[in-house]
C-alpha cells in the first residue's frame, strides 16, 4: 500500500535551517505530483508547497516563498523541503502528501498524506 | 485569493444524532471541493471530492453535497469514531494553489 515517512523534523532557532524529507513507496512515485502542508499548534492545515511529478513544476505558499524550496529525487524516491530563515511562526507539523487518484483532475485533492514531522523553531 | 468559511466552528453531538457541516468559497467553486477529517495524532483523510463523491473506504454515512459557493459535509448517523476535526479544502486555478478552511471541530458526547 501507499506509504509516505517524513523525517528531518527538529528544535531549530530563528533564522536558522533544516532540511526534510519523505520516503515514498507502493506506487509510481515519479509519475504523482507531490505536497508540504502543516499544522501550527492549535491551527488548521495550510498548503505549503507543490511540485509536479518531474520536478519541473514548483509553487508555494506565500508566507514561505523565497525562504522554502521543494525538491524530489526519483531515483530515490524521495521528497525533499529545504527550510531557510525559518520564523518562530514556521513551528508546525510538516505533511507529505501525494496527489490524488480521483476524479477529472486528481491534483486538485491530497490522498494520503503521511504522519508528519515535528518542526519547532525557537530560541 | 479563494476563502473558506467553515460553520461552525464546533459541534457536539450523540451517537446516532445527524451532524451537518458547512463551508462557504468567496467565490464559485463550481463542484471543485473536498473534505478532510483530522484525528488527533493521525494524518488527515480524504473522505469527500468533486463535493459529493466519496474516497474509497469512506462510509456511505458520509455524504456531501453543494456546489458555487455553499457546500455540505452530513454524517448521517454519528459513531463514536467520528470526533474529529473537519476540514474543506479548494485549489485555485493556475498556478496551482490550495486552501483550506479553518474547521469544523465535531465532538461525540
Amino acid at each position: 500500500q501507499v506509504q509516505l515517512v517524513e523525517s528531518g523534523g527538529g528544535v531549530v532557532q530563528p533564522g536558522g535551517s533544516l532540511r526534510l524529507s519523505c520516503s515514498a513507496s507502493g506506487f509510481t512515485f515519479s509519475r504523482k505530483g507531490m505536497h508540504w502542508v502543516r499544522q501550527a499548534p492549535g491551527k488548521g492545515l495550510e498548503w505549503v508547497a507543490l511540485i509536479n511529478f518531474d520536478g519541473s513544476d514548483k509553487n508555494y505558499a506565500d508566507s514561505v516563498k523565497g525562504r522554502f524550496t521543494v525538491s524530489r529525487d526519483n531515483s530515490k524516491n524521495t521528497l525533499y523541503l529545504q527550510m531557510n530563515i525559518l520564523r518562530v511562526e514556521d513551528t508546525a507539523v510538516y505533511y507529505c502528501v501525494r496527489e490524488s487518484d480521483y476524479g477529472a483532475n486528481p491534483r486538485n485533492w491530497f490522498d494520503p498524506w503521511g504522519q508528519g514531522t515535528q518542526v519547532i523553531v525557537s530560541s | 485569493e479563494i476563502v473558506l468559511t467553515q460553520s461552525p466552528a464546533t459541534l457536539s453531538l450523540s451517537p446516532g444524532e445527524r451532524a451537518t457541516l458547512s463551508c462557504r468559497a468567496s467565490q464559485g467553486l463550481y463542484t471543485h471541493l473536498a473534505w478532510y477529517q483530522h484525528k488527533p495524532g493521525q494524518a488527515p483523510r480524504l473522505l469527500i471530492y468533486e463535493a459529493s463523491t466519496r474516497a474509497t473506504g469512506i462510509p456511505a454515512r458520509f455524504s456531501g453535497r453543494g456546489s458555487g459557493t455553499d457546500f455540505t459535509l452530513t454524517i448521517s448517523s454519528l459513531e463514536p469514531e467520528d470526533s474529529a476535526v473537519y476540514y474543506c479544502q479548494q485549489r485555485s486555478n493556475w498556478p496551482y494553489e490550495y486552501t483550506f478552511g479553518q474547521g469544523t471541530r465535531l465532538e461525540i458526547k
